[in-house]
């Protein structure tokens, strides 16, 4: 009940197009869905986040659409370009007092030039 | 602003060594974390800390210890490496005191265990 799980595990879109990575949880307990961005060498850095009572968030390029009654969220990235090549992490934290996040297992993204 | 560093970044130990890896935030966050990411199965939780003084298990906390004597500082012991340890480890801190707090991760120390 504690896991988040994540697809595709690797992702190759061209230059321009429109790169989708899912999430999928079971606890609803969850408060806060962050997406991070690690380039290689890099540790993880945050994108993007979104609480449960909202359904869309956008920056940018970037957009988080959230499903509570389905119990996922995806990121989408529009207008993918080859520097957004990197691995995505969905996460999401647990309201325990500790801030501890679970996460998913990752997407390696690809965007072809 | 240096944010979370992490020392080293690079490390290999002979089965059986041990070694403690260092992370030091600038940020004045309450709260540290340790992970460790391994191919196909992101990050995962070593140990925490949600303030000086005070440490707790993760996910999977055997064969590592870590303590929290100063608030800028988490530290991660090994006491006797495995070669099931060799793995990427991030420390990761966060301000804490609220639900929607972002952590902020270092560039991990990468450990090969022979």
């Amino acid at each position: 009940q504690q896991q988040v799980k994540q697809s595709p595990q690797s992702l190759i879109v061209q230059k321009g197009g429109i790169s989708i990575i899912n999430c999928a949880y079971e606890n609803t307990a969850f408060d806060y869905f962050p997406w991070y961005q690690q380039f290689p060498g890099k540790g993880p850095a945050l994108l993007i986040a979104i609480r449960p009572d909202v359904s869309e968030k956008k920056e940018g390029r970037f957009t988080i659409s959230f499903n509570k009654s389905a119990k996922q969220f995806s990121l989408h990235i529009m207008d993918s370009q080859p520097g957004d090549s990197a691995t995505y992490f969905c996460a999401a934290s647990i309201p325990s007092g500790t801030y501890k996040y679970i996460f998913g297992t990752g997407t390696r993204l690809k965007v072809l030039a | 602003n240096a944010g979370v560093t992490q020392t080293p970044k690079f490390r290999v130990l002979k089965t059986g060594q041990s070694m403690t890896l260092l992370c030091a935030q600038d940020m004045n966050h309450e709260y540290m974390y340790w992970y460790r990411q391994d191919p196909g199965m992101g990050l995962r939780l070593i140990h925490y800390s949600v303030g000086e003084g005070t440490t707790a298990k993760g996910e999977v906390p055997d064969g590592y210890n870590v303590s929290r004597l100063k608030k800028q500082n988490f530290l991660l012991g090994l006491e006797s490496a495995a070669p099931s340890q060799t793995s990427v480890y991030f420390c990761a801190s966060s301000y804490g005191g609220g639900g929607n707090q972002p952590q902020h991760f270092g560039d991990g120390t990468r450990l090969s265990i022979l």
